[in-house]
């Protein structure tokens, strides 16, 4: 695997489900991202974690949990979501201090 | 006023034309400027990066800023069909803040 890779690509969900997205590295960086990108709007960056340390949150609702266990991991946890958080869920990664960053394929979620 | 502001198009142009993209932006901080590409199905890649106004050529891509004007544009000679895709302007106030500021992208479809 080359990258930053995701899984799953899709998933389908109903609003009472707990699910997890899953987004790994394999370039040696130690900055990951979680965005989200809905149709007609520009991507909104929803978690930053650095040296595997949460250093931004922006204002996302808790029923989404990120995790970084490692610097070539990162998690996000799903659960009691609501239809409008249908999205593309792009994960991203970069060196700290690096304006450069790489994205996975995303997660196309449906929220029914 | 929204920090960056990007026409999401579509965009059709003839195979060999010059396409022309550009993004206005309202905050002076910014300092750094990206173009990112993302095919159908695809997570963003990173296609040009400056820093400073003017023009950066990179093959076929031209970046363009005028910080006065608080404008970038991104220009492709010669437009190939695979050029086809979604290109988002990226806009970063300090290098390596992780917090980057995108446009909705642009749609753009090169016709054979």
């Amino acid at each position: 695997e080359t990258g930053v890779t995701q899984t799953p690509r899709h998933l389908v969900m109903g609003m009472t489900n707990k699910k997890s997205l899953k987004c790994e590295q394999h370039l040696g960086h130690n900055a990951m991202y979680w965005y989200k990108q809905s149709a007609k709007k520009p991507l909104e960056l929803m978690f930053v974690y650095s040296l595997e340390e949460r250093v931004e949150n922006n204002s996302v609702p808790s029923r989404f949990s990120p995790e970084c266990p490692n610097s070539s991991h990162l998690f996000l946890h799903l659960h009691t979501l609501q239809p409008e958080d249908s999205a593309l869920y792009l994960c991203a990664s970069s060196q700290r201090g690096s304006d450069e960053q790489y994205f996975g394929p995303g997660t196309r979620l449906t929220v029914t | 006023q929204k920090e960056v502001e990007q026409d999401p198009g579509p965009l059709s142009v003839p195979e060999g034309a010059i396409v022309s993209l550009n993004c206005t932006y309202s905050n002076s901080a910014f300092q750094y400027f990206m173009w990112y590409r993302q095919y159908s199905r695809k997570g963003p890649e990173l296609l040009m990066y400056t820093y400073s106004s003017g023009n950066k050529e990179d093959g076929r891509f031209t970046a363009q800023v005028d910080k006065s004007s608080k404008y970038i544009s991104l220009f492709i000679r010669d437009s190939q069909p695979s050029d086809s895709a979604t290109y988002l302007c990226a806009l970063s106030a300090e290098v390596g803040n992780n917090r980057l500021a995108f446009g909705k992208g642009n749609q753009v479809v090169v016709i054979p």
